[in-house]
């Protein structure tokens, strides 16, 4: 069974001061890894798509990377407009159904000016 | 633009009536996705369709049902809706790759 493991759970952070989000997985063999952002009380907005080990996507001040175990989502300088809770998700290869993602619990991001 | 439209952002209802949940993608995917959110649970599925007229169960089944008339279109029944069904209900696509692509949630306040 597919697992995903988002840590922390929430996450202050100063304007400016740069930090990662952590995705920790367990699959049977990966197909990919997604970030998206959520939100409040919206959807969750796609935002990387990661398929193999030492891949990296950037998108302004967000980049993620992977490994055979997790993926990190750096936020370099981060402004007030990309608080959101930020979820991870994975596709695996036996993930019940080929067309399955397995969702980590996100991380609560707050950037105060 | 990938854009999946729900038909409510907003939706109250009283326990025992039926409900009906709609959405709609523009990008000619094969597959969709319902889901349900909820604080602590996270996003669970409860039904996917790969196909016009074929469905597949999720994590959460019970008390919906689904129907795929159109392949632009899915829609989330709730027979009998309990106040155990409020929650925040997300409707995704997906093409030929893998990412899904999610609409903007109808909060459902059963009542």
């Amino acid at each position: 069974e597919d697992q995903v493991t988002q840590s922390p759970e929430a996450l202050r952070l100063q304007e400016g001061e740069s930090s990662s989000l952590n995705c920790s997985y367990t699959v049977s063999g990966l197909r990919g890894l997604f970030w998206y952002r959520q939100d409040p009380g919206k959807g969750p907005e796609f935002l990387f798509t990661l398929y193999s080990a030492g891949e990296e996507k950037e998108k302004e001040r967000l980049k993620a990377t992977l490994t055979k175990k997790e993926s990190f989502l750096h936020i370099t300088a981060p402004k007030p407009e990309d608080s959101a809770t930020y979820l991870c998700a994975v596709q695996g290869i036996s993930s019940g159904s080929a067309r399955q993602l397995t969702f980590g619990s996100g991380t609560q991001l707050t950037v105060l000016p | 633009d990938v854009k999946v439209t729900q038909s409510s952002r907003y939706l109250v209802k009283r326990t025992g009536e039926k409900v009906f949940l709609e959405c709609v993608q523009d990008m000619d995917h094969e597959n969709m996705f319902w889901y349900r959110q909820d604080p602590g649970l996270g996003l669970r599925l409860i039904y996917f369709s790969y196909d016009v007229k074929m469905k597949e169960k999720g994590d959460i089944p019970e008390g919906y049902s689904v129907s795929r008339e159109k392949k632009e279109r899915f829609s989330l029944i709730l027979e009998s809706a309990s106040t155990n069904q409020t929650s925040m209900y997300l409707c995704a696509s997906r093409g030929t790759v893998y990412e899904q692509y999610f609409g903007p949630g109808t909060r459902l306040t059963v009542t």
